[in-house]
């Protein structure tokens, strides 16, 4: 039973170029949560999402940042026309149904550099 | 005022010794977490809690609502220890967290 799998694991972008980073949840959980850690800062809430479903987006940056959780296949986290302050380690945890304050397992994150 | 505090900031421990690593919060929550990142790597989520005590290894976390405070105890530290420990809390029902700044802990042999 995999855990949370996260690629790419480094990801390297040029400014006004598209970053994709994909998610694969525990087996068994349909809740996805996506947090950032800007360097040197702490970890940031952006998105929580439900198969097909977007429950909570509050963290997210208003332009160039979406996410998805299809009914088939990983949870993709998309920054458009990427900028240097993107820069960060981005992590994806998931959590078993129902819906609660639930034990989160962390997939071993993003790490996105901008050039 | 951040809503989660943690202290101390860095933490240095000889070998052996019994750590604990405190964490305030200032809302009312669901849930407290306390998680471990070590240096350029992934996170492991080591305990949550709603009320009480939990107990794993030679990790154990308390929480007191009332006080609003949870503690992160490690008995007898080892280098393995080093890493960075973080408090976050729930405050709805889903696992949607918000974070303290983590404390560098850096146990010496």
């Amino acid at each position: 039973n995999a855990g949370v799998m996260q690629n790419p694991r480094h990801l390297v972008r040029r400014r006004g170029q598209e970053a994709r980073l994909r998610c694969s949840p525990m087996k068994g959980h349909s809740h996805v949560y996506w947090y950032r850690q800007l360097p040197e800062e702490g970890l940031k809430f952006m998105v929580y999402l439900q198969k097909e479903n977007i429950i909570d987006e509050s963290g997210m940056p208003k332009e160039r940042f979406s996410a998805e959780f299809p009914k088939e296949g990983p949870s993709i986290l998309r920054i458009q026309q990427v900028v240097r302050g993107d820069s960060a380690a981005y992590f994806c945890a998931s959590s078993p149904p129902p819906a609660g304050a639930n034990v989160l397992t962390f997939g071993a994150g993003s790490r996105l550099t901008v050039l | 005022k951040n809503e989660v505090e943690q202290s101390p900031q860095n933490l240095t421990a000889q070998e052996g010794e019994f750590i604990t690593i405190n964490c305030s919060y200032s809302v009312g929550i669901s849930a407290l977490h306390w998680l471990q990142q070590h240096p350029g790597g992934g996170i492991v989520s080591l305990f949550m809690l709603s009320s009480g005590k939990k107990k794993h290894g030679r990790l154990i976390a308390t929480i007191n609502i009332q006080e609003k405070h949870s503690s992160l105890h490690i008995t007898a530290s080892h280098p393995r220890d080093s890493a960075v420990y973080i408090c976050a809390v729930s405050t709805g029902a889903n696992s949607k967290l918000t974070f303290g700044k983590g404390i560098t802990l850096s146990v010496r042999p």
